[in-house]
């Protein structure tokens, strides 16, 4: 158990629907990381968060939005769904995100399908 | 920016077979390297990770060093099991660009 947890584990929606993903990171974790996981593109970086600020940010659509909340859990809103947005998202978690040695602390993921 | 690429999958070995999975990478400054898995239903774990030239990681009989003069990391192990069989991803990071940024992930089956 690595101590992030996601939720829900499963979200089936149809096409132009808007979901939202949850992630609680570990305890005293303070950054979060957004990724989308799909069978043709691999793990692509989304977006990352320190203590509630915005820090980095990877191949996000327009149509996703972050955020992270005082007491550190994120939420990642998708809308307008297509059908290409179907993946596993996985957060992340890091003690402060910012140090080169620092190890990443995945959950298991949010499987969406959009039909 | 900063890229990994890793050898395309599925690879399949047969129990006590040597694993080699390259890894290359593309990157400003230097550098950390990592190699983390994903087992079947799960999220991704830190397998193990080298911060700078020469360095080796290792763990769980797996090893990978890191290679300045060709940008390789490369995963080895001398004798899988059936129990290796998952995802296996190259990822980096640079001091300063908050982003991990990984490769596509290298399916390995270990067959009994």
């Amino acid at each position: 158990d690595s101590g992030v947890t996601q939720t829900p584990k499963h979200l089936i929606t149809a096409t132009g629907q808007r979901v939202t993903l949850r992630c609680s990171p570990r305890s005293g974790d303070l950054s979060v990381y957004w990724y989308q996981q799909s069978l043709d593109q691999g793990l692509q970086f989304l977006i990352q968060y320190y203590n509630g600020e915005e820090r980095a940010k990877g191949n996000i659509l327009e149509r996703f939005s972050a955020q992270q909340f005082p007491d550190l859990h994120s939420e990642l809103n998708l809308s307008s769904l297509e059908l290409g947005d179907s993946a596993l998202y996985f957060c992340a978690s890091s003690a402060e995100g910012q140090e080169v040695n620092e190890k990443l602390f995945f959950g298991s993921g949010t499987q969406l399908s959009v039909l | 920016g900063n890229s990994v690429t890793q050898m395309e999958g599925p690879v399949t070995l047969s129990e006590e077979a040597f694993l080699t999975i390259n890894c290359t990478y593309t990157a400003t400054g230097y550098p950390s390297l990592f190699w983390y898995v994903q087992y079947p239903g799960e999220g991704l774990q830190l397998l193990l990770k080298a911060t700078k030239a020469d360095d080796k990681g290792s763990n769980k009989g797996f090893e990978a060093t890191y290679r300045k003069e060709t940008t390789s990391f490369h995963l080895e192990k001398g004798s899988v099991q059936v129990s290796d069989s998952a995802v296996y991803f190259c990822a980096l990071i640079t001091s300063g660009t908050y982003k991990y940024i990984f490769g596509t992930g290298t399916r390995l089956k270990v067959l009994a």
